[in-house]
Order: C-alpha cells, then structure tokens, then sequence
C-alpha cells in the first residue's frame, strides 16, 4: 500500500483558499486517492477522490500531477465550520483493499 | 435515511466484562467496516466485511470479533475488555467495489477501567 505523507497542522483565517499536500511517492498504477474530512466527535467524511489531473466537486477540488506522486486538497474560501481533520489516502478500489488511515491535516481556521 | 447508525453511544466497562457494539446501514451496501480511533490518532481498521457471510481481519483484530448478522448489521464484540481497548469505535459501509467511498457512522465512545 503506497504511504502518504501529509502536513500535521495548517492554519488559515476565513475567506481564504487552503492547499493542503499529500505525497504518495510509491502509488500504484492502479491506485485512486481519497480524502476525507473529520469533525470533533464524527467519523469522517469523504469529500473527494480522483485518479489523474483535476476533479471538482461542490465541496473541493482535487490537483493531481502527471507523475501522480502526489496530490493537492484545494478548500475554497475557508469558513470557521472547515475547521477538521483531514485524510488523504491512496489505494485500489478492489474488494481486497483495507483502508489506511494516517494521522491526517489539521485544519485550524481562524477569524 | 439514517445512513449508519450505532449503539450504544457511550459505554464504561470494567476490565474482563463483554459487550457488543451494535452497528446498522439502510443503504444497502454490501460492505461494512469497524475501526478504532485512539486521541489524536487516526483511524485502524479492526475488521471487515466484504459481503454478507464474510469477514475479514483487518489491522488491530486482537480482542475483538465481528458477526455480519445479515446485509444491514455488522456487530463488534469485545470478549474480555481491557484498558487498551479504550478508544472511539467506528462503524462503516461501503457499496461493493467502491471501497473508498465509506460512510461512517457516529462512533461509540468505549471506556475501559
């Protein structure tokens, strides 16, 4: 299973745009990368998942490189309620894939 | 829909008592999970179940063990509690080949004295 590195903690004030970088140097060709979002007290959520180039959802958007060795979370405009953790991870979408959970990104978004 | 749900949502064992965790999905999905979260930790996969009638190991097995009571329940039992089985417990589902796209639910906080 390809490894992530991720930042331990970020901070951002509201209205900003917030990058947060993943790394996965060894992914797999037939790799995707997925990132959730956890809030104090909640399981996580997934917010998006790409394989190659660019994915936009309503929530996020997704950068992923040519060389796929890593992978960039963009939040629009932060608000205070984006204060999380948040979960990169990468892996095949096939039946005998188990889920790696890192220590994840902390999100700090002030006033 | 209430999407996963579990019970209870606080629990406080004494070490060596048993207990189930109980954990439900209506959305028919194939596949549910249980995992753990220490403080400030992520989550690690306890086990697993691929379809109904399977489970599987997943990281931190040890202590625990799983029924998948049919396609909508997926139960977590602890045997002989422990201290280090102090932690969150998180239950999950997921269709059938689209492993990644889990949804969790509300976790049961466990303490084990």
């Amino acid at each position: 299973l390809a490894k992530t590195t991720q930042p331990i903690s970020m901070d951002s004030y509201e209205g900003q745009e917030v990058n947060i970088t993943c790394s996965h140097n060894n992914i797999a060709t037939n790799d995707y990368i997925t990132w959730y979002q956890q809030f104090p007290s909640q399981g996580p959520r997934f917010i998006i998942q790409g394989y190659k180039t660019k994915v936009t959802n309503e929530v996020a958007s997704l950068f992923i490189p040519a060389d796929r060795k890593s992978s960039t979370l963009s939040l629009p405009r932060v608000s205070l309620s984006d204060t999380a953790v948040y979960y990169c991870l990468v892996g095949p979408m096939d039946s005998s894939y188990k889920l790696i959970f890192g220590s994840g990104t902390r999100l700090l978004v002030r006033p | 829909n209430a999407g996963v749900t579990q019970t209870p949502k606080f629990q406080v064992l004494k070490t060596g008592q048993s207990m189930t965790l109980q954990c439900a999905q209506d959305m028919n999905h194939n596949s549910m999970y249980w995992y753990r979260q220490d403080p400030g930790m992520g989550l690690r996969l306890i086990y697993y179940s691929a379809s109904e009638g399977t489970t599987d190991k997943g990281e931190v097995p040890n202590g625990y063990n799983v029924s998948r009571l049919n396609k909508r329940e997926f139960s977590l039992r602890l045997e002989s509690a422990a201290p280090s089985q102090t932690s969150v417990y998180f239950c999950a589902s997921s269709r059938q080949g689209k492993r990644d796209t889990q949804y969790f639910g509300p976790g049961t906080r466990l303490t084990v004295l």
